[in-house]
């Protein structure tokens, strides 16, 4: 399978500050997709972002699936944005699997 | 449109007891994934599928089985149950066609599970 590591795997930050998480993959990738995980284990739908670069409010995601990594950035962290993110990858070939990253641990304090 | 859905949201049980939980799709999706998510193992895919037919199968047991009704709603079932079965058990759908876009996966809320 493919292997996802995400770095670092936690971080904490005061309200304010900017951040940005990391996901490396060990082989090509059709389709590549950011989560954030609620308190109540609920994964949401940040990005689908197989390459190029998107912008959704304070958060943002570029990948370059030619050096096979990904990046989620934070800007102007608010306490909301306290969470587990995941980043997810499958192959054309793998019929509906996601391959996970570990995650990353995000701690946001007023 | 109303997301994916899944029921019950917690379950407690004991061992040797067996367990089935549903997951309706986003309407019109046609895949429905399944995965286990432990502190230990993190997130791990269970299987897969479209059409009523699995595609795809991650390394658990046999013990865990499942199928998809011609609706797309599909149940999972987990027999024997054993203390390391405690998880979350998340469901996700997609449309699944042509072009990337169509394999983005949406998740549901989860079912919590704890075998006592």
């Amino acid at each position: 399978g493919i292997q996802v590591e995400q770095s670092p795997p936690d971080l904490i930050l005061q309200e304010g500050a900017n951040s940005t998480l990391r996901c490396n993959f060990s082989d090509s990738v059709n389709n590549l997709q950011w989560f954030h995980q609620n308190p109540w284990g609920q994964l949401i739908n940040l990005f689908y972002i197989p390459s190029g670069t998107k912008q959704n409010g304070r958060l943002s995601a570029t990948t370059v699936a030619t050096e096979r990594y990904s990046l989620l950035y934070i800007s102007s962290s608010q306490t909301t944005d306290s969470g587990v993110y995941f980043c997810a990858v499958d192959r054309g070939s793998t019929l509906g699997r996601l391959y996970f990253g570990r995650g990353t641990q995000l701690t946001v304090w007023p | 449109k109303a997301g994916v859905t899944q029921t019950p949201r917690y379950l407690i049980k004991t061992r040797g007891q067996q367990v089935t939980l549903s997951c309706s799709p986003i309407s019109g999706h046609r895949s429905v994934s399944w995965y286990q998510q432990t502190p230990g193992q993190g997130l791990q895919f269970l299987f897969e599928y479209f059409s009523e037919t699995q595609r795809n199968k991650g390394n658990f047991p046999g013990r865990f089985s499942g199928r998809q009704f011609s609706n797309s709603r599909s149940e999972m079932n987990v027999s024997t149950l054993e203390l390391g079965d405690s998880a979350l058990y998340l469901c996700a759908s997609s449309l699944v066609g042509s072009g990337n876009a169509y394999n983005e996966q949406f998740f549901g809320p989860g079912t919590r599970l704890t075998v006592l």
